[in-house]
């Protein structure tokens, strides 16, 4: 069975930084590309981030120079560095599995991140 | 605001159909294959479809989608108080190099 957890989420003041780790397990990490989607409160779900299996990165232009996403293939985990944050970046996080370009077929139950003094 | 457009909500009686739209560009859904997810509040949003009017396993028949030109459908039959939830479309989007999502849709079963 695939799982995704993710973890690090928590309160920080605006400019601070946090870093996500989303642990996977049940399939073969290394051959997946993996996302991060979030979802602010009362709002849609926002694409952030990805990384394909050879580790070529995407972000949205939102985090663009802020956030960094990495993973570790010995650990199964994809990361999500996260700089300079913003209040509207305050949101639920969810760490999200590449089945094609675009489409996730299997996500984590989130972590959230607060951006607020 | 979102690059795809989608209703903000739609409402049928149990057991009837409804159907929710997607609109796009060129660049998104002109170019690129569809995905539509269903999501509860506090839950992990679930893949309904894939490519367009793929299923995959273990989503019913119920589901279905469909994609021409521009915009994409996704079409729900034999609707269930259990399918409340909202309902995303998504795509790649070439010119921003990003995947985009509709801003969703509330499915009320009456």
């Amino acid at each position: 069975e695939v799982q995704l957890l993710e973890s690090g989420g928590g309160l920080v003041q605006p400019g601070g930084s946090l870093r996500l780790s989303c642990a996977a397990s049940g399939f073969t990490f290394p051959t997946y590309g993996m996302n991060w989607v979030r979802q602010a409160p009362g709002k849609g779900l926002e694409w952030v981030s990805g990384i394909n299996p050879r580790g070529k990165t995407y972000y949205a232009d939102s985090v663009e120079g802020r956030f960094i996403v990495s993973r570790d293939n010995s650990k199964n985990t994809v990361n999500l560095q996260m700089n300079s944050l913003r209040a509207e970046d305050t949101a639920t996080y969810y760490c999200a599995r590449d089945r094609a370009v675009g489409a996730f077929d299997n996500w984590g139950q989130g972590t959230v991140v607060t951006a607020s003094s | 605001q979102s690059v795809l457009t989608q209703p903000p909500s739609v409402s049928a009686a149990p057991g009837q159909k409804v159907t929710i739209s997607c609109s796009g560009s060129s660049s998104d859904i002109g170019g690129n294959s569809v995905s539509w997810y269903q999501h509860l509040p506090g839950t992990a949003p679930k893949l309904l479809i894939y490519d367009n009017d793929n299923r995959p396993s273990g989503i019913p028949d119920r589901f279905s989608g469909s994609k021409s030109g521009t915009s994409a459908t996704l079409g729900i039959t034999g609707l269930q108080t259990g399918d409340e939830a909202d309902y995303y479309c998504g795509t790649w989007d070439s010119s921003l190099s990003d995947v985009v999502f509709g801003g969703g849709t509330k499915l009320t079963v009456l």
